[in-house]
């Protein structure tokens, strides 16, 4: 059973840092790994989406890779910003539905 | 291009009560996933859909049943509504095969009273 966990659960940062999210997976047979915002009471976001042939996608400040074989993948976030505050889920796609398995979230702040 | 859209945005029930969610997927997808966000919560896989049949279950009592229809948009049935189904519902929408990306719409939030 697939589990996906991400570190740290929370995250309070200075607006202009640079910061990185982690997630880790016990299944590496994924057929994909997204990384998604969400804001509160809202609905989610995707960001970024890495196959699983994929090392690493990039998106403006935002760059997430994969690392298939140790089941790890990180966000990092360039220069972040107050509008960057959210939490940041990371989810896994892998068996015969295409089911999604989400993270335990890290919970974003950037401070103005 | 349309994205997902779902409805209503709110809603309160009784429980024992009845009730129906409703999802559009975006233009060209075929594909509809549901999911269930408790406050505090990651979403939870109910179900999906796949050109009209159930493709896949996730731990839920028969209570929570869908539809999906001929150009795709989906509902979500819940019956005799208990306390603990008050939450956010997620749909969302891709193109069938291993490598779809999902695009969810932005939810419904019931609350049972």
């Amino acid at each position: 059973k697939q589990e996906v966990t991400q570190i740290p659960a929370a995250l309070s940062v200075p607006e202009g840092e640079n910061l990185v999210l982690n997630c880790s997976f016990t299944d590496s047979a994924i057929y994909n790994l997204q990384w998604f915002r969400q804001d509160p009471g809202k609905g989610l976001t995707s960001l970024l989406l890495i196959q699983s042939s994929q090392r690493e996608q990039t998106s403006g400040r935002l760059n997430a890779s994969l690392d298939k074989s140790s089941g790890r993948s990180t966000l990092y976030i360039a220069a972040s910003q107050p509008g960057d505050s959210a939490t940041y889920l990371c989810v896994t796609m892998g068996g015969a539905t295409n089911k999604l398995i989400f993270g335990t979230g890290t919970l974003l702040a950037v401070q103005p | 291009e349309t994205g997902v859209t779902q409805s209503p945005t709110h809603l309160i029930k009784t429980r024992g009560q009845q009730v129906t969610l409703r999802c559009s997927s975006q233009s060209g997808h075929n594909t509809v996933s549901w999911y269930q966000q408790a406050l505090g919560q990651g979403p939870q896989f109910i179900f999906q859909y796949y050109r009209e049949e159930e493709n896949g279950r996730g731990n839920f009592p028969p209570r929570f049943s869908g539809l999906q229809f001929p150009n795709y948009s989906s509902e979500l049935n819940v019956n005799a509504l208990e306390l603990d189904d008050s939450a956010l519902y997620l749909c969302a929408s891709s193109l069938a095969g291993r490598s779809g990306e999902q695009y969810f719409g932005p939810g419904t939030r019931l609350t049972v009273t």
